[in-house]
């Protein structure tokens, strides 16, 4: 099956920019999306497509898939931006996820 | 408004049978593209069924043979029954529908229900 790949955690000064990576095979011939998931909550989409935002989700999320390498990036990160991230893609038979990115701020 | 209730967790040992129920409301099961989702304590997501296209079902390697999903149009409920439960499912389990805010994604979750299978 296909494999995504996401570092275990990624930590930033608040206000600074937060990126998160999502590998996988040609992962740009998919379409991806991200979910962020507080501790105790339910996940929430925040990118489709690649790079398409939810409504409500604020401006400061964006999203970009190439070559291996997906990506979500988290502008001017707040504290409330503090929740661990997951990447998803359809392999063909089911949904796949990345195994998480914890943010720190 | 549009949401999800989860319900039928709990303590349940090994070799046990539980149904879990998603009650949904705003919109309905019966056209949707459904899933469950379950997360262990501590660990990432899984999807360990789906149910879409009329009743077109997918099960995760992990759960095949004992999940059966299905759904009550009447009702507008999502079921997960499991049977032969082992510790390997104890997990938060989500339901969540595709496509119903948006063009994409599974864009509304439900709050999830703990399936805890121990002796």
């Amino acid at each position: 099956s296909y494999e995504l790949t996401q570092p275990l955690s990624v930590s930033v000064a608040l206000g600074q920019t937060a990126i998160f990576t999502c590998g996988g095979n040609n992962i740009e011939t998919r379409l991806v999306h991200w979910y962020q998931q507080k501790a105790g909550q339910a996940p929430v989409l925040v990118i489709f497509r690649n790079q398409k935002r939810p409504s409500g989700i604020p401006e400061r999320f964006s999203g970009s898939n190439s070559g291996n390498t997906a990506t979500l990036t988290v502008s001017r990160a707040q504290a409330g931006d503090e929740a661990d991230y997951y990447c998803q893609v359809w392999d063909g038979t089911n949904w796949v996820f990345g195994g998480g990115t914890k943010l720190t701020v | 408004e549009v949401q999800l209730v989860e319900s039928g967790g709990g303590l349940i040992q090994p070799g046990g049978s539980l149904r879990l129920s998603c009650a949904a409301s705003g919109f309905s099961v019966s056209t949707n593209y459904m899933t469950w989702v379950r997360q262990a304590p501590g660990k990432g997501l899984e999807c360990v069924s789906l149910i879409y296209s009329g009743d077109t079902t997918f099960y995760a390697d992990s759960v095949k043979g004992r999940f059966t999903i299905s759904r009550d149009n009447s009702k507008n409920t999502l079921y997960l029954q499991m049977n032969s439960l082992t510790a390997d499912d104890t997990a938060v389990y989500y339901c969540a529908v595709r496509g119903q805010l948006e063009l994409d994604g599974f864009d509304l979750w439900g709050l999830g229900t703990m399936v805890t299978v121990s002796s």
